[in-house]
């Protein structure tokens, strides 16, 4: 099966300028996670959509960061404007639920994003 | 707060050598998740361990689930260059259907 999709690869921008990254996860996936990974850390859960609704946006600094899963397939993060702490690979995963417990996730090879 | 701490953060060691690597948290999880990251990729599930106390070997990699469910070790014997890579171990709450990533332990093996 095709795995989680993600564009572009890499992305370089000043502040205060706008990105938008895309995923397109794997095919039947309900559930779409974005995560970020500064250099050196962990992944941090941005976003989780099910299907086409929001369940877990906590940790998403929505004065700057939006997301929308139009259809319940793919989906966009934009961040609008950046800033340089933003500056780190962006994460899409999918799984297939509920059972994320056992059988985790399928992440996509990420966005580099570097603001200057 | 970060919920899940691996130590040691960075390893370097010879081939053919054995190492541990460990996740600690305060929390208990009814699962955990070990990943392996290569460079430009994202994560890759290796195994899923659940019950208190679980062993699980997937060839030279063994995993281990403490018996609170707080804490797990994944050990490498005879490591590979192959083996070189982010380990990043994850757990899933109770009710929740995400994951929280540890801080991640850079694993660099030397032919």
């Amino acid at each position: 099966e095709a795995g989680v999709a993600q564009s572009p690869r890499y992305k370089i921008i000043e502040k205060r300028q706008s990105v938008a990254f895309w995923c397109n996860p794997i095919s039947g996936h309900a559930t779409l996670y974005w995560y970020q990974q500064i250099l050196g850390q962990g992944p941090k859960l941005l976003i989780q959509f099910q299907n086409n609704g929001v369940v877990d946006d906590s940790q998403l600094p929505k004065d700057r960061f939006s997301a929308e899963r139009l259809k319940g397939v793919d989906s966009t993060l934009k961040i609008q404007p950046a800033k340089l702490e933003d500056s780190a690979v962006y994460l899409c995963a999918s799984s297939g639920g509920v059972n994320t417990r056992v059988y985790g996730y399928t992440f996509g090879s990420g966005t580099r994003l570097t603001v200057v | 707060t970060q919920l899940l701490e691996q130590s040691p953060q960075f390893l370097s060691i010879q081939e053919g050598e054995n190492l541990t690597v460990y996740c600690n948290s305060s929390s208990v999880f009814s699962s955990l998740q070990w990943y392996r990251q290569e460079p430009g990729e994202g994560p890759v599930l290796l195994v899923t361990v659940v019950t208190g106390g679980e062993v699980k070997k997937l060839k030279r990699l063994t995993f281990q689930f403490g018996d609170a469910r707080k804490d797990s070790s994944l050990h490498i014997t005879a490591a590979q260059p192959g083996d070189t890579g982010l380990y990043l171990c994850a757990g899933a709450r109770t009710g929740a259907n995400n994951l929280f990533f540890g801080t991640g332990t850079r694993l660099t093996v030397i032919p």
